[in-house]
């Protein structure tokens, strides 16, 4: 069974550059998480949705920051225009309604953004 | 969004110690709590839930102290593929639907 698939791995840019992040979460999970590491910040939260609605985006930095999901199989994560700052590994997790008792959320192998 | 904190570390024991790492938690209202393990440049992954009676799976123990809002997880003879950064977790809410993480605590350990 297929996990949660991201792309791109790894993404150089430069600076003030569109950056799209995009997810497929595990079939049948009905919510997805789109989380920020860091060294200095950790595992940030900054978005979740719940049967493709966004439930809690407090977690987003800014307005660079935005993020979708058209159907139940996939989600994208946009940083417009991205900064040095953006610079992190984006994970996205899925998890079901089950799943959430278990504490089990099933990670992606994260995106790595440079931004130069 | 409320805060998980957790010893800084890193921890660098020798195979068989025993290491037991700390996380506090300032939400009252969360109900469920988590250790998560992530190897180095992976993502990471549940290692155990923890609940308010203790739990224990193997060499790991993991335990609660609501009053305190306190977690933690006890890890006995280590083993060298033990060395991982071990994410504390809490329910961001009641409906503990989102998780917030800890920073992490580096555990090294060595032959």
């Amino acid at each position: 069974d297929a996990g949660v698939i991201q792309s791109p791995r790894h993404e150089v840019t430069e600076m003030g550059q569109e950056v799209t992040l995009r997810c497929k979460p595990i079939s049948g999970h009905d919510y997805l998480f789109w989380y920020r590491q860091t060294m200095m910040r950790g595992l940030e939260l900054l978005i979740y949705f719940n049967n493709n609605v966004p439930i809690d985006d407090s977690g987003m930095p800014e307005d660079r920051f935005s993020a979708k999901m058209p159907n139940a199989s996939f989600s994208t994560l946009k940083i417009q225009p991205s900064e040095p700052r953006d610079s992190a590994v984006y994970f996205c997790a899925s998890s079901s309604l089950r799943d959430r008792f278990t504490g089990e959320l099933f990670f992606g192998e994260g995106s790595r953004l440079t931004v130069l | 969004r409320k805060e998980v904190e957790q010893d800084p570390g890193p921890f660098n024991v020798p195979e068989g110690a025993t290491v037991a790492f700390n996380c506090t938690y300032s939400n009252s209202a969360s109900q469920s709590f988590f250790w998560y393990r992530q190897d180095c440049r992976k993502e990471p992954k549940l290692l155990m839930s923890v609940y308010s009676s203790g739990n224990e799976d193997g060499r790991f123990t993991a335990q609660l102290n609501r009053a305190s809002q306190y977690i933690s997880l006890l890890i006995r003879d280590s083993k060298l593929s033990d060395s991982a950064t071990y994410l504390c977790a809490a329910a961001a809410n009641q409906a503990g639907t989102a998780l917030i993480f800890g920073k992490g605590t580096t555990l090294s350990v060595s032959s």
